[in-house]
């Protein structure tokens, strides 16, 4: 399977524990973006990344989460002390900016993390 | 405040008719839109874009049209099947390509009934 990939799929974990999920992209796609997504909601932006640069995060971004994509390749995403209002499907997808003039690709999904905290 | 409008949660038609699915947005500096379908527990699946340079795309059965200066888009879905029953979500950037990063509605839950 050459699709984004993302672990683990399901997270259950208690308020104040830290978490941390795992993205792998499409193996020749330089951007990784993580979204959140919850109940009723469309995806909503938090980061992305191009190679290993993260070069944006959304203010929904607070001081708890960390992303990180160390060599241009999997990147993690890191919830500490977390809360009921974390609560959501996280979503990470994958794409090919070029800047050469030759066509992009949109961005492709993996099939998310659904954490919940109780 | 919601760059990306999808005002109708759902909609209902019968297999074999035009589904039609509207987007408005508030941003004019959005440069390419998508539409993204997803089925319950996967992630979204890209289905068809538009660039602001044009006003019509069309790929097999889904049409995605574009008017710029009323900032509203709509896909077309003709003929409707029942595999096409998913939430659809209308998305933007500011990116021409897409490689930006997407700024989502609330998406429109589409169901094709036989």
């Amino acid at each position: 399977d050459t699709g984004v990939s993302q672990d683990p799929r399901h997270k259950i974990t208690k308020r104040g524990q830290n978490v941390t999920f795992r993205c792998d992209p499409i193996s020749e796609h330089n951007r990784l973006y993580w979204y959140r997504q919850t109940l009723g909601q469309g995806p909503e932006f938090l980061t992305y990344f191009q190679n290993e640069a993260q070069l944006e995060k959304s203010r929904l971004l607070s001081d708890r989460f960390s992303a990180e994509r160390p060599k241009g390749s999997f990147s993690t995403l890191e919830i500490q002390r977390t809360e009921q209002g974390d609560s959501a499907m996280y979503l990470c997808a994958s794409s090919l900016r070029t800047g050469k003039g030759l066509p992009d690709t949109e961005a492709f999904f993996g099939q998310g993390t659904r954490l919940t905290v109780v | 405040d919601q760059q990306v409008k999808q005002n109708s949660p759902s909609l209902s038609v019968q297999e074999g008719r035009i589904s039609i699915l509207n987007c408005d947005y508030t941003n004019s500096m959005f440069d390419y839109f998508l539409w993204y379908k997803k089925y319950p527990a996967e992630g979204p699946t890209f289905l068809i874009s538009i660039s602001s340079i044009k006003d019509k795309n069309e790929d097999g059965r889904f049409t995605v049209f574009l008017n710029k200066s009323a900032k509203h888009l709509s896909l077309h879905i003709v003929p409707s099947q029942p595999g096409d029953s998913a939430v659809y979500f209308c998305a933007a950037s500011e990116e021409a390509g897409g490689s930006e990063k997407l700024v989502f509605g609330k998406g429109t839950k589409l169901t094709v009934n036989p």
